[in-house]
C-alpha cells in the first residue's frame, strides 16, 4: 500500500522560516516531488529529490531520507503570497515509463503578518 | 513559457450522462496523465498514457473511464455514465521521460 503523512496545517509569521515535514511509506520509490497549490488552482511543481540530501532552490530547499522515509520542505523569507497548500508526492514505480504520482493530503500553511 | 490548457474549465452535467474532458499537453512532452481532486480532498492519480496506450492506472480508472488521443494535440477523459461521486475537479498533467509533472489549471465537474 502507499501512505504519505503531512501535517494538516501550519502557521507561520512573514519573513520567517517553516519547515513542513513529510514521511512515506510505499511499495516502491523513485523520487519525491513538492508541488504548491493555492485554493481552487492547479499544483504547482516545487522541487524533486531522488537521492539522500538536500536540494536548494532560490527560497526553497526540499531534503530527503529514503532510508527513514522522510523528507522536509523548508521555506525562507516567508511572503503572504506562500499562504496555500503544499503537497508531498512519492513517484512509486521504477521510472522510465508514464508513473503516477501518490499524494499526501497536503499540508495547509497560514502567513501571518 | 510553454503550459498545458483544459477545457472547460467547468463542465455541470446529469447523473448518467456522457462528458468528455480535454487537454492539450506541453507540445515536446511524451507522457500524459489525468488526476482528480474531491473537494477537501487529497490530488488522486487515474491514468497515464504514452505512445497511444495506457501506461497504468489506478483502481479509480473502471470501465466508466477511458481516455483518448484523438490527434497529435488533444488528450481526453471520457466518463461514461456519471455519478454523482465523480464530482471533483480533473487535472491533465505531462511531462518529460523522469521529470516532473506540469499540471494544466482544471475541470471542475458538477454532476448533479
Amino acid at each position: 500500500g502507499q501512505n504519505i503523512d503531512q501535517p494538516t496545517e501550519m502557521t507561520a509569521t512573514e519573513g520567517a522560516i517553516v519547515q513542513i515535514n513529510c514521511t512515506y511509506q510505499t511499495s516502491g520509490f523513485n523520487g519525491l516531488f513538492w508541488y504548491q497549490q493555492h485554493a481552487g488552482e492547479a499544483p504547482t511543481f516545487l522541487s524533486y529529490n531522488v537521492l539522500d540530501g538536500l536540494e536548494e532552490k532560490g527560497r526553497f530547499s526540499s531534503f530527503l531520507s529514503r532510508s527513514k522515509g522522510y523528507s522536509y520542505l523548508l521555506l525562507k523569507e516567508l511572503q503572504m503570497k506562500d499562504s496555500a497548500s503544499y503537497l508531498c508526492a512519492v513517484r512509486p514505480n521504477s521510472g522510465g515509463g508514464a508513473d503516477g504520482l501518490t499524494f499526501g493530503k497536503g499540508t495547509h500553511l497560514i502567513i501571518q503578518p | 513559457e510553454p503550459e498545458v490548457t483544459q477545457t472547460p474549465s467547468h463542465q455541470v452535467t446529469q447523473m448518467g450522462q456522457e462528458v468528455i474532458l480535454r487537454c492539450v499537453p506541453i507540445s515536446n512532452h511524451l507522457y500524459f496523465y489525468w488526476y482528480r481532486q474531491i473537494l477537501g480532498q487529497k490530488v488522486e492519480f487515474l491514468v497515464s498514457f504514452y505512445n497511444n496506450e495506457i501506461s497504468e492506472k489506478s483502481e479509480i480508472f473502471d470501465d466508466q473511464f477511458s481516455v483518448e488521443r484523438p490527434d497529435g494535440s488533444n488528450f481526453t477523459l471520457k466518463i461514461r455514465s456519471t455519478k454523482l461521486e465523480d464530482s471533483a475537479m480533473y487535472f491533465c498533467a505531462s511531462s518529460r521521460p523522469g521529470n516532473e509533472q506540469f499540471f494544466g489549471p482544471g475541470t471542475r465537474l458538477t454532476v448533479l
